[in-house]
């Protein structure tokens, strides 16, 4: 069964860095794209950016370019969003889905920055 | 960027009705669209891709179609467990784009 398992809630700081996760599993990671999509509360999906596992070819919405930095390592089947320094306006859920397709998603990471 | 525009942004309907949700590119996409359901607190779902195709699993109450700049999801007769928030999504052209949402509720 292919699955995307994401890492648990975290409550940060703002200025604070931060990293999530988006593990892979049933199905070869390194050869298919991984999209991350953001929800603020209350609000609808936002794409964020893409990446390619194998050679880490990533792009970015020009929204978010700057603002997070996507990467993967392929031989963990891991995905990866990372902040340098948080903002309370990162507060929502992150979501990775596989594929430009986004046929399978994770379950999601809450992130919450207050101070 | 392309910008998809879903209408309506919310919609009342009653069990057995049949629902349609649009969305229009602001360019031409091909059928490179998928439609999601999501429901609170849960992660979307694809129900349909390449703009016509059903997702493995999903009721064939549900249908797409479209090509181009404009595409349409149906319910043919609503059941209790499609009241959920649906949001197409554009994966011709980077950034990739979401329409806004449609809320299906229950009349």
């Amino acid at each position: 069964e292919m699955q995307l398992v994401q890492s648990g809630a975290e409550v940060k700081k703002p200025g604070e860095s931060l990293k999530i996760s988006c593990k892979g599993s049933g199905y070869s990671f390194r050869n298919q794209w991984i999209a991350w999509v953001r929800q603020m509360p209350g609000k609808g999906l936002e794409w964020m950016g893409i990446i390619y596992p194998d050679d880490s070819d990533t792009r970015y919405s020009p929204s978010f370019q700057g603002q997070v930095t996507i990467s993967a390592d392929k031989s963990i089947s891991t995905a990866y969003l990372q902040w340098s320094s948080l903002k309370a306006s990162d507060t929502a859920m992150y979501y990775c889905a596989r594929t430009h397709y986004m046929d399978v998603w994770g379950k999601g990471t809450t992130v919450i920055v207050s101070s | 960027d392309i910008q998809m525009t879903q209408s309506p942004s919310s919609l009342s309907a009653s069990v057995g009705d049949r629902v349609t949700i649009t969305c229009r590119a602001s360019q031409g996409i091909r059928n490179d669209l998928g439609w999601y359901q999501q429901k609170p607190g849960k992660a979307p779902k694809r129900l349909i891709y390449a703009a016509s195709s059903l997702q493995s699993g999903v009721p064939s109450r549900f249908s797409g179609s479209g090509s181009g700049t404009e595409f349409t999801l149906t319910i043919s007769s609503l059941q209790s467990e499609d009241f959920a928030t649906y949001y197409c999504l554009q994966h011709n052209n980077y950034p990739y784009t979401f329409g806004q949402g449609t809320k299906l509720e229950i009349k």
